[in-house]
């Protein structure tokens, strides 16, 4: 089983939707959350961090972490053709010793117009 | 500076050389994190700094890799004998602290021929 599992994608929406992407994680010790947006050919650009259970909303982009089901989101309203790109889930369990972010494979979301 | 600088961008190395990859962190970030990310694949863990120390070298795929970081600041990373395998971007990021957002640079894509 892998730390860090993301749907397969890839995702296809049109331009206007709402976009869905999923996450969970095996380490029951993971304590923080990240979503993390990659174009082709770029760096990964963090786009959220989440540390409590529930929602966190940032413009068009809600997080929502549940620890009890190892379970994290990000929902993406109003999708745009410039949302187009992978999208990599990362948890960390924190702590001096254990600092390491562990990604997903990431889920490669297209936006049509 | 700004944000997290990697140098060089492009390196291409002639199999058998040795090659070092240097990261500048965020001024101030006292952790500092080694990513690799082959064509098409997910990030690949290398290793962590807290400060000058590295907590978790887990990453590192043989003793032909090393890394240091002095000063709490700039990283090295050293490939040693390289192998075409070796080819990939080489992403460096760094956090104010272990639980805080991490931050990626813009990456050291290596070509061994």
């Amino acid at each position: 089983q892998k730390e860090v599992e993301q749907n397969s994608g890839p995702l296809s929406v049109p331009e206007g939707a709402i976009a869905s992407l999923n996450c969970t994680y095996s380490d029951r010790g993971s304590q923080s959350f990240f979503w993390y947006r990659q174009y082709s050919g770029k760096s990964p650009e963090l786009i959220m961090s989440i540390y409590s259970n529930g929602d966190k909303e940032d413009g068009r982009f809600t997080a929502q972490l549940n620890k009890a089901s190892q379970y994290v989101s990000l929902l993406i309203r109003d999708s745009q053709p410039s949302d187009s790109a992978t999208y990599l889930c990362a948890a960390r369990r924190g702590g001096t010793s254990y600092g390491k972010l562990t990604f997903g494979q990431g889920t490669i979301l297209t936006v049509h117009p | 500076g700004a944000g997290v600088s990697q140098s060089p961008s492009n390196k291409v190395t002639e199999k058998g050389k040795d090659v070092e990859l240097r990261c500048d962190p965020i001024s101030g970030h006292t952790a500092l994190y080694w990513y690799r990310q082959s064509l098409g694949q997910g990030l690949e863990f290398l290793i962590y700094f807290q400060g000058n120390s590295a907590p978790d070298k887990s990453g590192l795929p043989s003793d032909r890799f090393s890394a240091e970081r002095t000063g709490g600041s700039v990283s090295t990373l050293t490939i040693q004998r390289t192998q075409q395998e070796d080819s990939a971007v080489y992403l460096c990021a760094s956090s104010l602290f272990s639980e805080a957002e991490a931050f990626f640079g813009q990456g050291t894509r290596l070509t061994v021929v």
